[in-house]
C-alpha cells in the first residue's frame, strides 16, 4: 500500500506549457506540502496545506498554484513553464498537532524537465 | 524564520568508521528535529528523529544528539556498512513546516 503517491514520475515539457501534479495520501493525515529538490539536492517547502486550508507559501511564484479538494489530495498546477522550474517535485504529509512538528511521509516524487 | 545549517556538505569514511553530521538551528521554538536519508532516484526517509525535551536518541547503529543551549545536533553513524552511502538531510520544526538542512552526500568505500 503506497501512503502518498504522486503522478506521473517523470515529465518533460517545452516552455510555456502549463501542467499539473497530483498528489494523494491514505495516511489520515491533515497536512501536506509540496517541496521543490534543484539539482544541488536542496529540498525547499513551497506550500503547506492544514484540513485543505493553505498555511504556508514561501514566497512561490504565482505561476504555482496548489488545490487541495479534499485533506487527502494536493495538487500543484503550474503554468507558463520557465528553464528554471526543472526539478525533483516531492509531495509530503503528516499529522496535525498544533505547536508540535511531527514526521513527515514522501512521494516518491516527480522528476520535471522544463525544454 | 527557521535556517538549518548542515556540515558537512560531503563525507567520505572507510567501512567500519564512524560518521557524523552536524546542524544548527535558529529558531529556539523548533521542537522536532528529524533525520532523513535519501538514497540516489528515492524519496527522503526517516531513519531517526528527536524532540526537545531528549538529549539523545540511539536506534542500533544511529543516534542522534541535541544540544537545545547551543542549538546544534548531530546525527551519528557507526560501524558504517556500504548500504549507508546516500544524501543525509537534518531539519527542524515547531509546527507544520518541516525546514531542511542543506543535505549531507556520505560515500561509504569498502
Amino acid at each position: 500500500d503506497t501512503a502518498v503517491s504522486q503522478t506521473p514520475k517523470y515529465l518533460v515539457t517545452q516552455m510555456g506549457n502549463d501542467k499539473s501534479i497530483k498528489c494523494e495520501q491514505n495516511l489520515g493525515h491533515d497536512t501536506m506540502y509540496w517541496y521543490k529538490q534543484d539539482s544541488k539536492k536542496f529540498l525547499k517547502i513551497m506550500f503547506s496545506y492544514n484540513n485543505k486550508e493553505l498555511i504556508i507559501n514561501e514566497t512561490v511564484p504565482n505561476r504555482f498554484s496548489p488545490k487541495s479538494p479534499d485533506k487527502a489530495h494536493l495538487n500543484l498546477h503550474i503554468n507558463s513553464l520557465e528553464l528554471g522550474d526543472s526539478a525533483v517535485y516531492f509531495c509530503a504529509s503528516s499529522r496535525h498537532i498544533t505547536q508540535l512538528g511531527t514526521e513527515a511521509f514522501f512521494g516518491q516524487g516527480t522528476r520535471l524537465t522544463v525544454v | 524564520g527557521e535556517n538549518v545549517e548542515q556540515h558537512p556538505s560531503t563525507l567520505s569514511v572507510q567501512e567500519g568508521d564512524s560518521a557524523v553530521i552536524k546542524c544548527t538551528y535558529s529558531d529556539s521554538a523548533s521542537n522536532y528535529f528529524p533525520w532523513y536519508k535519501q538514497e540516489l532516484g528515492k524519496r527522503p526517509q526517516l531513519i531517526i528523529d528527536i524532540r526537545s525535551n531528549v538529549g539523545e536518541k540511539k536506534d542500533q547503529r544511529i543516534a542522534v544528539t541535541l544540544n537545545k543551549t547551543a542549538k546544534h545536533f548531530s546525527l551519528h553513524i557507526t560501524e558504517t556498512q556500504p548500504e549507508d552511502s546516500a544524501v543525509y538531510f537534518c531539519a527542524a520544526s515547531k509546527t507544520d513546516k518541516l525546514i531542511f538542512g542543506t543535505g549531507t552526500r556520505l560515500q561509504v568505500f569498502p
